[in-house]
C-alpha cells in the first residue's frame, strides 16, 4: 500500500496565487522528507529537503522565499508555492525514507508521494 | 558535480523482447544506487543496490551494479506491455540525505 501520501494531486490556479502542497507519511515518522519538481519529459530535480523542526535545506537555484516548506509534524511537510506565475507550473513530487536499523535513513530507500500537477494559467 | 547518465534515452521493443536499461555514475561519496518505475504518476520503487556483483531479482527484472565500472543494469525479461513506462535510476550520496537522478529511459513495449 501508499507509503506516501500526497494532495492535492491536480491544481489550476491562476497567476498569482500561492498553492499549498501537502505530503504526509503514513504509519512512520519522517524526520526528513524531499521535495522534488519535474518538467515533461525531463528527471526529477531536488528542490530541498524538509527537516522536521528545523529550517529546510535549499539546492542551488531554488528560491527558498518562492517555495516556503513548513514541516512542522514527524508526519507532514508542506510546500508553498507564492505568488505562482506559469513558469512555476510543473509536476511536484515529495518522498520519505522510513527509519531503519543503524544509520536510520541510509539504508531505505525513497518512497514517493503519488505527485501534484500544477497548472498556472 | 555529481551526475548520473541514464542510455538509452528511449527504448521501443516487441512484448517478449528482453531488454538491458544502463546506468552509469559520477559521484562524490557513494552510498546506494536505487532504480525507480514511472508512470503516469510518481515514481515506484524497484532495487536498491549497495554491493557489487549481487544481483537483485524481483520477477521478470533484475538488476546488478559494478562499483569499480561505477555502472548498473536493469534487465527485463519476457516483456509485457505494462512494463512500458520511463525507468529512472538515482544515486544516493554518503553524508547527504539526498538522491542525485538519471534523464530516465522511456521504455515502450509495443503488442
Amino acid at each position: 500500500g501508499a507509503v506516501v501520501s500526497q494532495h492535492p494531486s491536480r491544481v489550476i490556479c491562476k497567476s498569482g496565487t500561492s498553492v499549498k502542497i501537502e505530503c504526509r507519511s503514513l504509519d512512520f515518522q519522517a524526520t526528513t522528507m524531499f521535495w522534488y519538481r519535474q518538467f515533461p519529459k525531463q528527471s526529477l530535480m531536488l528542490m530541498a529537503t524538509s527537516n522536521e523542526g528545523s529550517k529546510a535545506t535549499y539546492e542551488q537555484g531554488v528560491e527558498k522565499d518562492k517555495f516556503l516548506i513548513n514541516h512542522a509534524s514527524l508526519t507532514l511537510s508542506t510546500l508553498t508555492v507564492t505568488s505562482a506565475h506559469p513558469e512555476d507550473s510543473s509536476f511536484y513530487i515529495c518522498s520519505a525514507s522510513k527509519p531503519g536499523q543503524g544509520a536510520a535513513w541510509s539504508n531505505q530507500p525513497q518512497h514517493f508521494g503519488d505527485g501534484t500537477r500544477l497548472s498556472i494559467l | 558535480e555529481d551526475k548520473v547518465v541514464q542510455s538509452p534515452l528511449s527504448l521501443v521493443v516487441h512484448e517478449g523482447d528482453t531488454v538491458t536499461l544502463n546506468c552509469s555514475y559520477e559521484v562524490t561519496n557513494f552510498r546506494s544506487l536505487l532504480w525507480y518505475k514511472q508512470e503516469k504518476k510518481a515514481p515506484t520503487f524497484l532495487f536498491m543496490l549497495t554491493s557489487s556483483g549481487i544481483e537483485k531479482k524481483s520477477g521478470r527484472l533484475s538488476s546488478i551494479l559494478d562499483k569499480k565500472e561505477l555502472f548498473s543494469i536493469l534487465n527485463i525479461t519476457a516483456t509485457q506491455t505494462g512494463d512500458s513506462a520511463v525507468y529512472l535510476c538515482a544515486v544516493g550520496i554518503q553524508g547527504a540525505q539526498k538522491l542525485v537522478f538519471g534523464q530516465g529511459t522511456r521504455l515502450t513495449i509495443n503488442p
